[in-house]
């Protein structure tokens, strides 16, 4: 079956300007997650989402920062007024069952690639 | 608060002999730690994990590890390493957050 699939893979974009990552997760999966990941680190979590409950935002890094999951399925992450520090590589993941102390394996999209000039 | 420590950036061992990949974590509670690989230009894909059963864990393509609660590691560990293994490699901690560590990635030498 079709796995985590993320669009656009790559996204190029002038300071200032808003952008929208959109994650299609896994058909079925209950929890869906977004990570940031900068060269050379590993993934940072940003939020989470339980169906279209948004469960924990408390790693997105200020209020620029948005996600939702308005269905329950496909989820956006927004960024708005993009700043040169945004640049990296934004991650979706999806996992079946919902997150809680004992989190699931999580299937990882390909990841959208950020430059912001 | 938790954490998770991989003690090597890079990890070069040569095919055919056995890999060791560090992993330490502290956590306040009895936490759930995951190693997912990362292929180049690939999305990162778990390899094994541990949630309080076995603390020997075995996972996909001859990789394990071992839960130690009183030395706070979970080193992850194959023993003969093959070129397709060359990748990067992630322990992530997870009770109250998901962590991941940094990163190791390994090299393969012919």
């Amino acid at each position: 079956g079709a796995g985590v699939s993320q669009s656009p893979r790559y996204k190029v974009t002038k300071r200032g300007q808003d952008v929208a990552l959109r994650c299609d997760p896994i058909s079925g999966h209950v929890s869906l997650y977004w990570y940031r990941q900068a060269l050379g680190q590993g993934p940072e979590f940003l939020t989470y989402f339980n169906y279209e409950a948004q469960q924990d935002k408390s790693g997105l890094p200020n209020d620029r920062f948005s996600a939702e999951r308005p269905e329950g399925s496909i989820s956006t992450l927004t960024i708005q007024r993009t700043e040169q520090r945004d640049s990296a590589m934004y991650r979706c993941a999806s996992s079946l069952t919902s997150g809680g102390r004992s989190y699931n394996e999580q299937f990882f999209g390909p990841g959208t690639r950020l430059t912001v000039l | 608060a938790q954490s998770v420590t991989q003690l090597d950036s890079h990890v070069s061992v040569s095919e055919g002999t056995p890999v060791l990949l560090r992993c330490n974590y502290s956590s306040s509670y009895s936490p759930s730690l995951f190693w997912y690989v990362q292929h180049p230009n690939k999305g990162l894909q778990l390899l094994l994990k541990y949630t309080s059963a076995a603390t020997l864990v075995k996972g996909i393509n001859g990789f394990e590890a071992e839960f130690k609660k009183s030395e706070t590691s979970f080193h992850l560990t194959k023993p003969s390493a093959h070129m397709s293994d060359a990748a990067e490699y992630f322990c992530v901690v997870t009770d109250d957050k998901i962590i991941f560590g940094k990163g190791t990635r390994l090299h393969i030498l012919p």
